[in-house]
């Protein structure tokens, strides 16, 4: 596997169920993030952790609940989630969030989260 | 908070034809990246700019760091038909005390080559 990796690429839940999105990252980056994509609107930063440590919260509810376990991979946890939370959920990560640290952040190919 | 701005929002051209597309900033920018999505998957980076007046290119793509930082620009040249998807802009302000590795992304450009 190369680059950003993410599981499943979609998943249906009901709003009482419990599911996790995973991601995995294979280019040896220090940060990684979790944004929500939701039609007509800019991607919407969620969570940022570096070194496995949570640096940003982006006053995400708390049915949201992020895991870094080491730094290639990230877990996204979901509990009693509202149907307005449909949306595609991307995992990105990026050499580093230190000053003067490149800004390029890389990709995986998202999850499609639908909530009935 | 930072808003930006990109434009157009879509664009319907024939295959050849050359596009152009672009991104204006509230507050100023020292890092404006370009990515690519297509349908189902996640974006993909094109073109990553750090200096202001630096015009970068990657292929039939050149993109444009604005001299002023608040913009910047895309370019692709004679469109072929997997051109096809959603060109999104980002900026960082890149600015020490925590921030630097914040993006704000366009809303994007849905761009469609007609054969």
């Amino acid at each position: 596997e190369t680059g950003v990796t993410q599981t499943p690429r979609h998943l249906v839940m009901g709003m009482t169920n419990k599911k996790s999105l995973k991601c995995e990252q294979h280019l040896g980056h220090n940060a990684m993030y979790w944004y929500k994509q939701s039609a007509k609107k800019p991607l919407e930063l969620m969570f940022v952790y570096s070194l496995e440590e949570r640096v940003e919260n982006n006053s995400v509810p708390s049915r949201f609940s992020p895991e870094c376990p080491n730094s290639s991979h990230l877990f996204l946890h979901l509990h009693t989630l509202q149907p307005e939370d449909s949306a595609l959920y991307l995992c990105a990560s990026s050499q580093d969030i230190a000053f003067g640290a490149p800004n390029e952040q890389f990709f995986g190919p998202g999850t499609r989260l639908t909530v009935l | 908070g930072q808003q930006l701005n990109q434009s157009p929002q879509s664009m319907f051209i024939q295959e050849g034809e050359d596009v152009s597309m672009n991104c204006t900033s509230s507050s100023i920018f020292n890092t404006w990246l370009w990515y690519k999505q297509d349908p189902g998957e996640g974006p993909v980076l094109l073109i990553a700019l750090y200096k202001a007046g630096e015009l970068t290119s990657n292929g039939r793509l050149t993109a444009q760091f604005g001299i002023t930082r608040k913009d910047s620009f895309l370019n692709i040249s004679a469109s072929i038909p997997s051109d096809v998807g959603i060109y999104f802009c980002a900026g960082s302000p890149g600015r020490s005390g925590g921030s630097n590795y914040k993006l704000t992304f366009g809303k994007g450009t849905l761009l469609t080559v007609n054969p």
